[in-house]
């Protein structure tokens, strides 16, 4: 069936830090992938997302790559801002939508 | 007003109460969703609507009752509930699951914060 695993947080840099947050995933023919953020207090929001292998999908400064030959999507940011500040869900769909866990990252000044 | 949007933001019911969670859409899709998001957990899908038809239920007790009477609008009719359906609970919408292939993203409500005491 399909899932996604992402790295478990929570996850806590200094400002201007690089950030990699690893997902991978396991499918059935050709997943669309995606990442959404969850900011305190809302829903989630579509952060960026990925239709076929080797896209890379980007928004805000983050950026991930859909890497078939790894089964992975995972997420990067040259460099964090306090207000990167949130909760982060990679998540595939294939006919239905399946999400990770989520990771906490906190950014401190 | 653009966007998925849900009333009330929060929520604070006894178990003996009945009420509703209200989701509307502008985004001109036809599939509707409810998720419950518990702390520590991850996100549990609840029911999909498609074109106004129930096509999945995710084994939810029958003390949610969800109604769908047309493609912008998903209620979620709670009654009897127990201290532990407290969550956050989020509405979604997306293109048609069947015509899109179910490669579309799903579009997301701020969700109802509900407490049961």
């Amino acid at each position: 069936g399909n899932s996604v695993t992402q790295m478990e947080g929570p996850v806590t840099l200094s400002e201007e830090a690089f950030l990699t947050i690893n997902c991978t995933y396991t499918a059935t023919g050709y997943p669309s992938l995606f990442w959404y953020v969850q900011y305190p207090g809302e829903g989630l929001q579509l952060l960026l997302k990925a239709t076929k292998a080797d896209d890379k999908g980007s928004n805000k400064g983050f950026e991930a790559t859909y890497r078939k030959e790894t089964t992975s999507f995972h997420l990067e940011k040259g460099s964090v801002q306090v207000s990167d500040s949130a909760v982060y869900f990679c998540a595939l769909r294939n006919n239905d939508m399946r999400f990770g866990a989520g990771t906490r990252l906190t950014i401190k000044p | 007003e653009t966007g998925v949007t849900q009333t009330p933001r929060h929520l604070v019911m006894g178990m003996t109460n009945k009420k509703s969670l209200k989701c509307e859409q502008h985004l001109g899709h036809n599939a509707m969703y409810w998720y419950k998001q518990s702390a520590k957990k991850p996100l549990e899908l609840m029911f999909v609507y498609n074109f106004k038809e129930q096509t999945e239920n995710n084994s939810v007790p029958s003390r949610f009752s969800p109604e769908c009477p047309n493609s912008s609008h998903l209620f979620l009719h709670l009654h009897t509930l127990q201290p532990e359906d407290s969550a956050l609970y989020l509405c979604a919408s997306s293109r048609n699951q069947e015509t899109s292939g179910g490669l579309y993203e799903q579009f997301f409500g701020p969700g109802t914060r509900l407490t049961v005491l």
